[in-house]
């Protein structure tokens, strides 16, 4: 089935740091998604991104839909400890007419550096 | 208030219990969705509704019956489960299915003992 390769895994934010992290898949995607699950919660949608080569921004996020549709990347910039959690990305895929599906990565989790 | 609306938060059941979890959105939408979330596995869709019916059955077990009996109530009957399928449930609804900007519930953390 389709996949979705997010990176990186893990990684550990000090306050105040930029942080960056992308989803590339082998497939072309209509739509690239992104959101952010704290623990006990549901993921929240953070940005939606609709046509290639697209920019957007979220205060201090912003994602942007690479131009082949088969990659985006989300940056974080100046990181406050709120910003910890476990973000996704998530591709939607049109197989024509109303079908479609969201696939998921596998999620970066962002903790506090020790 | 999330717009999704999912309860009960947290669910312990044996194997031989049948319960269900409900789902419920304020948005408006005409499709919803049931995820499941386990530990280190992206988000796995199992079953999706559009306006009421169900287009799609991601191969998930009989053990398992989705009811959606009207366009903003959805829920997830479950019977006889096996340990495998403690995980976070998640319920998400879209403004149409070919729409993509899904918006979840906050989960229904399941635990089969």
């Amino acid at each position: 089935g389709q996949q979705l390769n997010q990176s990186p895994q893990s990684m550990f934010i000090q306050e105040g740091e930029d942080v960056s992290m992308n989803c590339t898949s082998s497939s072309i995607f209509n739509t690239w998604l992104w959101y952010k699950q704290d623990p006990g919660e549901g993921p929240v949608l953070l940005i939606a991104l609709y046509k290639a080569g697209e920019l957007t921004s979220n205060g201090r996020l912003t994602a942007q839909f690479g131009i082949t549709r088969k990659d985006s990347f989300l940056n974080i910039s100046a990181s406050i400890p709120s910003d910890v959690g476990i973000y996704f990305c998530a591709g939607f895929m049109n197989y024509g007419g109303s079908q479609g599906n969201l696939i998921f990565g596998k999620g970066t989790k962002l903790s506090v550096k020790p | 208030e999330t717009g999704v609306t999912q309860t009960p938060r947290h669910l312990v059941m044996g194997m031989t219990n049948k319960k269900s979890l409900k789902c419920e959105q304020h948005l408006g939408h005409n499709a919803m969705y049931w995820y499941k979330q386990s530990a280190k596995k992206p988000l796995e869709l199992m079953f999706v509704y559009n306006f009421k019916e169900q287009t799609e059955n991601n191969s998930v077990p009989s053990r398992f019956s989705p009811e959606c009996p009207n366009s903003s109530h959805l829920f997830l009957h479950l019977h006889t489960l096996q340990p495998e399928d403690s995980a976070l449930y998640l319920c998400a609804s879209s403004q149409e299915r070919k729409n993509t900007e899904a918006f979840f519930g906050q989960g229904t953390r399941l635990t089969v003992v």
